[in-house]
């Protein structure tokens, strides 16, 4: 699986877009991109995912640019509640049942 | 409710004791997973299971043995814990390998002293 570069904190103001980016340059053709959170302790927690288009669920939207090298986690209206670690990890869906978490990014949403 | 539950939340045990933190899912789940979380080292994969009878080792696997004997069962053994392997356990599930969408359980704080 290729591997994720995330910075490692960031903060948001509370009501305001919380943008997450994820730099996964050795993508290859067949691997999804998918984001994860873990709040305090607590299992983490799936997100979403993609593999070319952008996609947007009632939790976040899905940016990825059109070489796939990157991609960003939008959640659109950022709350207290969404102060966790966010994971982008990316996956072939095929072969492999190993899966990687890197580091993640610590997102401090404040008042 | 959909779940994966893990047993036992938190074990304070000593070292060469053996033990086993269970994992079940309801979920009818193909793939299960365990992972271990220690500071500043993330998420470690440590074995993962395709299927019932079929297991295989993630990136740190030494130290540990795991199962698949029923589908929704996938315990975590530890025959000789050692002080390295303190840490939050987390066992994780998904439909099958042809998807990253796991469901985590709520985690296992283990102490080995």
């Amino acid at each position: 699986d290729a591997k994720t570069t995330q910075p490692p904190s960031m903060d948001c103001a509370e009501g305001r877009a919380a943008n997450l980016p994820c730099n996964h340059s050795t993508i290859s053709g067949n691997e999804y991109v998918y984001w994860y959170r873990q709040i305090h302790s607590q299992g983490p927690q799936y997100i979403i995912h993609g593999l070319k288009n952008n996609e947007t669920n009632e939790m976040a939207s899905l940016i990825i640019t059109e070489d796939r090298k990157s991609s960003t986690l939008i959640l659109p209206h950022a709350t207290l509640r969404d102060t966790a670690v966010y994971y982008c990890i990316v996956r072939v869906t095929s072969n492999t049942g190993k899966l990687i978490f890197g580091q993640g990014t610590t997102l401090q949403v404040k008042p | 409710e959909a779940q994966v539950t893990q047993n036992p939340r938190y074990l304070i045990t000593v070292t060469g004791k053996k033990l086993t933190v269970t994992c079940s899912q309801n979920m009818n789940h193909e793939y299960m997973s365990w992972y271990r979380q220690d500071p500043g080292l993330g998420l470690r994969q440590i074995y993962y299971s395709m299927n019932v009878e079929v297991t295989d080792k993630g990136d740190v696997p030494e130290g540990y043995k795991v199962s698949r004997k029923e589908k929704r069962n996938f315990p975590l053994i530890l025959e000789s814990p050692s002080p390295n392997q303190t840490s939050l356990y987390f066992c994780a599930s998904s439909w099958g390998r042809n998807t990253g969408e796991l469901f985590f359980g709520e985690g296992s704080r283990l102490t080995v002293l």
